[in-house]
């Protein structure tokens, strides 16, 4: 297993269009984790699946994020109606042991 | 609310050694862990700390203390190479998730 990976690594969209991203974490971790990143900060939570049950939903997020994880093994994040704040790193993890989550490379989102 | 918090910045010279502090506010608390993160990059995992005390790995070392909800990220021997964004991260509440602080920018100089 290579790791957890992420697709694409980088996606250019007008703003208003429809995104949606693919992880796929490390084949023998049940958690998974979505994050976002903008320069400078710490990368915020947005959403946790413990398999295939999205445990938590960040509170800041907006109705336009909607994530899956079927099967408990790959999971994607959509995007609808972006707007130009959406732009961002999108950050994957997942983890065996609580708190020692691994991160895939993200996927850099440039909203125009 | 739950927070970290950490300094923003620190500068060092290569070889010598450097502390990073972070202070937390969560409930339900489980472990302190460490990333480090260089510009561009995704973030690595460093340590865990479930327990109070030291743990050691290689040149970098993390210290928790539960009673004082304090932590710190113990650098040795720096290198170039380990200038990068350091953050600490709580493994707290109900379903466990790593909440971050904004992350130390170490600088290591020659």
């Amino acid at each position: 297993d290579t790791g957890v990976s992420q697709d694409p690594r980088h996606k250019i969209t007008k703003r208003g269009q429809n995104v949606t991203f693919r992880c796929d974490p490390i084949s023998e971790h049940n958690r998974l984790y979505w994050y976002r990143q903008t320069l400078g900060q710490g990368p915020e939570f947005l959403t946790y699946f413990q398999n295939e049950a999205q445990l938590e939903k960040s509170r800041l997020l907006s109705d336009r994020f909607s994530a899956e994880r079927p099967k408990g093994s790959f999971s994607t994040l959509e995007i609808q109606r972006t707007e130009q704040g959406d732009s961002a790193m999108y950050l994957c993890a997942s983890s065996q042991l609580p708190g020692e989550a691994f991160f895939g490379q993200g996927t850099r989102l440039t909203v125009v | 609310g739950q927070s970290l918090e950490q300094p923003s910045e620190v500068t060092a010279v290569e070889g010598a050694i450097v502390q990073i502090n972070c202070t937390y506010q969560t409930s339900g608390f489980y472990g302190l862990s460490w990333y480090q993160q260089h510009d561009g990059g995704a973030p690595t995992f460093l340590s865990y700390n479930a327990l109070d005390g030291l743990e050691e790995t290689g040149r970098f070392s993390s210290f928790l203390s539960r009673s004082d909800s304090y932590g710190y990220l113990l650098l040795q021997e720096l290198q170039m190479k380990d200038s990068a964004s350091y953050f600490c991260g709580a493994d707290a509440g109900n379903n466990r998730k790593l909440i971050w602080g904004l992350g130390t920018s170490l600088a290591v100089n020659p």
